[in-house]
């Protein structure tokens, strides 16, 4: 079974503050990417990565940066933590040339105070 | 640009029914379409995909219909469960990214 874990269920920081939110994928795949979800929005790609020290932006990078010094770990920083980064993030991973199939994590609610 | 878009925001089924899910899409350019269900708690799971030449595609309980002409797609789910019980997403793969649509909750009579 794929295996896509979020380091954390819930997370609250405060406006300003540095965030980490790290994902660990264990099949070996290539491809990862990060996602928030919110209400009435969907999930909305923010940055992907195709291989280690690779990172392309998605389409709502503005606010957020990505590190990928692993193939199975992918973080997203948030360098400065906003109230409008309050969200459901949520990590995937696929192998080296499939994209319509990707496997998620369970997805990490940040709130910022 | 692109934009997936369901009809209904929620959809209520009786178990034991076969549910509609319906969507709708904009650009005819997408190589493929494609089905996620997420469960209360979970990521999104990947259900089914269809190829743009494609009218159809059947996988287990679930048929998906292509229409191109009026560009709707639908995902048919037979015979629901209660563990059918989700949010489905309807999204369209464009330059290998995912584009979601907004999501369909279904929810299960007894």
């Amino acid at each position: 079974d794929v295996k896509v874990t979020q380091s954390s269920r819930y997370l609250v920081k405060r406006t300003g503050e540095k965030v980490f939110l790290e994902c660990v994928q264990d099949m070996d795949h290539e491809n990862m990417f990060w996602y928030r979800q919110d209400p009435g929005l969907g999930l909305r790609l923010i940055y992907f990565s195709y291989d280690v020290k690779m990172k392309e932006k998605g389409d709502i990078p503005e606010g957020y940066s990505v590190s990928r010094e692993k193939k199975e770990r992918f973080s997203l920083i948030l360098e400065s933590a906003s109230t409008n980064q309050t969200s459901m993030y949520l990590c995937a991973s696929s192998p080296l040339d499939i994209y319509n199939e990707q496997f998620f994590g369970p997805g990490t609610r940040l709130t910022v105070l | 640009g692109e934009s997936v878009g369901l009809h209904l925001p929620t959809l209520s089924v009786q178990e034991g029914d076969n549910s509609i899910i319906n969507c709708a899409y904009s650009n005819s350019a997408s190589d493929y379409f494609i089905w996620y269900k997420q469960e209360s708690g979970k990521g999104p799971q990947f259900i089914i995909d269809i190829r743009s030449n494609m009218d159809k595609r059947q996988g287990q309980r679930v048929t998906v219909l292509l229409n191109k002409t009026v560009k709707h797609l639908s995902l048919q789910i037979a015979a629901t469960q209660p563990g059918d019980s989700a949010v489905y997403f309807c999204a369209v793969n464009r330059d290998d990214k995912i584009i979601f649509g907004k999501g369909t909750r279904l929810h299960i009579l007894p």
